[in-house]
């Protein structure tokens, strides 16, 4: 079976602080995806990035910035100089990939509280 | 208009009744699932659809059960709603064409009292 863990709970910071949320995974499979999702207040499910086992290339979006160690089986997201409007909740994913009964199925993380003052 | 729609956004019914919850999508997927959140737990998966004929169990479908109309629909029945089924509710869609990226309606808020 999958897991997901997120071990913050919460974090709260600054805004224009750098800020890392922390996902580890445990899978046997070799080949799945890892997802990052951000749950504003509003309540819905925003998807921010999928990343294939297959590429550890780390990847940069404007502040939001991923790395992928398989090594380490961590998937982090770093968010650089926070801004107000990052205060969600975020959630870490995988699902496996090929066949099987677990295949096409997200296992989230419990997600990760950020709250960004002012 | 959103991709994926879910009806209705808030409901309060009491213990016993039965509702159902829909979920809609214009995003052409194949795959279909039905999520609940719960403070602290993350999101869990109730039941699952890959095509109209396949339905499959998540893990925690007692108590609920689902129905797929079209592609592009998908139900969820509470039988006989309980107190502990209070949550946020999500429905999504995949494609393998699309990597298998779940995408998320916007949520129904259950109250059972």
């Amino acid at each position: 079976a999958q897991k997901v863990t997120q071990a913050q709970t919460e974090i709260s910071v600054v805004e224009k602080e750098d800020v890392t949320l922390d996902c580890v995974y445990e899978t046997r499979d070799t080949t799945y995806y890892l997802f990052w999702y951000k749950q504003p207040p509003s309540g819905e499910l925003v998807f921010l990035i999928r990343r294939n086992s297959f590429d550890e290339q780390n990847e940069i979006s404007g502040r939001y910035s991923w790395n992928f160690q398989k090594s380490t089986s961590s998937f982090n997201f770093t968010i650089t100089a926070s801004q107000v409007v990052d205060s969600a909740v975020y959630f870490c994913a995988l699902t496996l990939l090929g066949g099987g009964t677990s295949y096409g199925k997200l296992t989230f993380g419990q997600g990760t509280i950020l709250t960004v003052h002012p | 208009d959103a991709d994926v729609t879910q009806t209705p956004r808030n409901r309060i019914t009491k213990t016993g009744k039965r509702i159902m919850l829909e979920c809609s999508q214009t995003k052409g997927h194949d795959r279909m699932y039905w999520y609940r959140q719960d403070p602290g737990l993350g999101l869990r998966l109730i039941y699952y659809s890959f095509d109209v004929k396949d339905i499959n169990k998540g893990e925690i479908s007692d108590g609920y059960s689902v129905s797929r109309q079209a592609q592009a629909k998908f139900s969820l029945s509470l039988e006989s709603a309980i107190p502990n089924q209070t949550a946020l509710y999500f429905c999504a869609t995949s494609d393998l064409r699309h990597g298998e990226t779940q995408y998320f309606g916007p949520g129904t808020r259950l109250l059972v009292l």
